[in-house]
């Protein structure tokens, strides 16, 4: 079974709007985390945003915030003021069990356009 | 802001041959991983690394497969017989016991023939 399911493969988005990239995750671990990370044409990979399954408040970074909705098992992140620097792929990913040393398990990610 | 290093950032091997592939990692994490993507698809896990031995690995780590810490600094990720099926782009990740997050190095883009 998918550990975690991104079920948008594209989408366009129009500069400076916001866009919700959705996450779901599978896991009967109480302690995980929950991340999101971006990659650009060029490769690399970006961490963008954390949250804790422990976590009280949505994780936020700048323009990022995490939509985390802890009973439907979503991690939903959200740009805000979409730019065109904002073009990439963007992956989901859980770390389960306590600690910050477990491995990720990445969802098949979601590539966004943003169009002028 | 410190960063994961990688080199080489591509490598074209024939097929049969080893491989090396260097992380550099950033100074005070403890925690090393490598992942691998093939081409248009999603990240996979590999193995991870902590305190000079093998924490966890993936079926995907079988015997051709092989990672070592040689002087402190660099971490490495050894694939004896390269097949064409390992032709992806391999990143290695750090991180520490201090924050969640596992930061990735630029990747190592290798293609075999």
């Amino acid at each position: 079974a998918q550990k975690i399911t991104q079920t948008q493969p594209g989408m366009f988005v129009q500069e400076k709007e916001a866009v919700t990239l959705d996450c779901t995750y599978d896991t009967s671990d109480p302690s995980y985390g929950l991340f999101w990370y971006k990659q650009p044409s060029s490769g690399e990979m970006i961490f963008l945003i954390y949250q804790g399954s422990y976590d009280q408040q949505n994780a936020t970074e700048g323009r990022y915030s995490l939509n985390f909705q802890k009973a439907r098992k979503s991690a939903n992140l959200v740009i805000s003021a979409s730019q065109l620097g904002d073009s990439a792929m963007y992956f989901c990913a859980m770390r389960e069990g306590r600690g910050s040393w477990g491995k990720l398990q990445f969802g098949a990610g979601t590539q966004v356009v943003v169009t002028p | 802001e410190p960063e994961v290093t990688q080199t080489p950032s591509h490598q074209v091997t024939q097929m049969g041959q080893e491989v090396i592939l260097r992380c550099v990692p950033i100074s005070n994490h403890l925690y090393f991983y490598w992942y691998r993507q093939i081409l248009g698809q999603k990240v996979e896990f590999l193995v991870s690394f902590y305190n000079n031995e093998i924490s966890e690995k993936s079926e995907i780590f079988d015997d051709q497969f092989s990672v070592e810490r040689p002087d402190g600094s660099n971490f490495t990720l050894k694939i004896r017989s390269t097949k064409l099926e390992d032709s992806a782009m391999y990143f290695c990740a750090t991180g520490t016991a201090l924050r969640e997050t596992q930061y990735f190095g630029p990747g190592t883009r290798l293609l075999v023939l």
